[in-house]
């Protein structure tokens, strides 16, 4: 049991390229989370999916997009990334008895 | 905007000694309360819950909860150098299995426990 998996773990990018950071759950969670983490900032959500099939906005979803290709697998995508999406990205899943949030290892993204 | 307040630290203690990481939170109709341990480039990892008023005890951790006072802390006994982490206080407005799927995140408590 891998429980949540991110890849990549660090990428660089220059401003206006794009990639999609990968995430996927072999627990067979419902809802799924996408977070950035700054330093002083603490977590912030970016988007979630309560569910397969359903993806809603969370506190700073401004430049980037997500796909929930499944259940298992929820994916955020940064189609121009900017100095300012220099961050480390979090994916996590909630367990079904509880509204505990289980933590992928994340991505460092630096973005140049 | 619903928040959830913690003293940035850091907290510094000395080994064996009881640590007491602290949290509030605005939202007076929260029901589920977690700590996350985050060591340095880690990732958060969760352990403890807390649904009721009171004390939840695991090992050395025990989560304490008082909704009254909007008011929950950690308290982890006897100390050790491997404690040393950020500890995120997390909230959610709903009982167990509720609607609401997200969690507020505090910005975490550095505790240094020196040997």
């Amino acid at each position: 049991n891998a429980g949540v998996t991110q890849t990549p773990k660090f990428q660089v990018l220059k401003t206006g390229q794009s990639m999609t950071l990968q995430c996927a759950q072999d627990m067979n969670h419902n809802s799924m989370y996408w977070y950035r983490q700054d330093p002083g900032m603490g977590l912030r959500l970016i988007y979630y999916s309560a569910s397969e099939g359903t993806t809603d906005k969370g506190e700073v979803p401004n430049g980037y997009n997500v796909s929930r290709l499944n259940k298992r697998e929820f994916s955020l995508r940064l189609e121009s990334a900017a100095p300012s999406q220099t961050s480390v990205y979090f994916c996590a899943s909630r367990g079904p008895l509880g509204n505990e949030q289980f933590f992928g290892p994340g991505t460092r993204l630096t973005v140049l | 905007q619903k928040e959830v307040e913690q003293n940035s630290g850091p907290l510094s203690v000395p080994e064996g000694a009881i640590a007491s990481l602290n949290c509030t939170y605005s939202d007076r109709g929260s029901q589920s309360f977690f700590w996350y341990r985050q060591y340095s480039g880690k990732s958060p990892e969760l352990i403890m819950s807390i649904y009721s008023n009171g004390d939840k005890e695991d090992g050395r951790f025990t989560a304490q909860l008082n909704k009254a006072s909007q008011y929950v802390s950690l308290l982890i006994r006897d100390s050790q150098p491997s404690d040393s982490a950020t500890y995120l206080c997390a909230v959610n407005p709903y009982k167990v299995g509720g609607s609401n799927y997200k969690l507020t995140f505090g910005k975490g408590t550095l505790l240094t426990v020196n040997p």
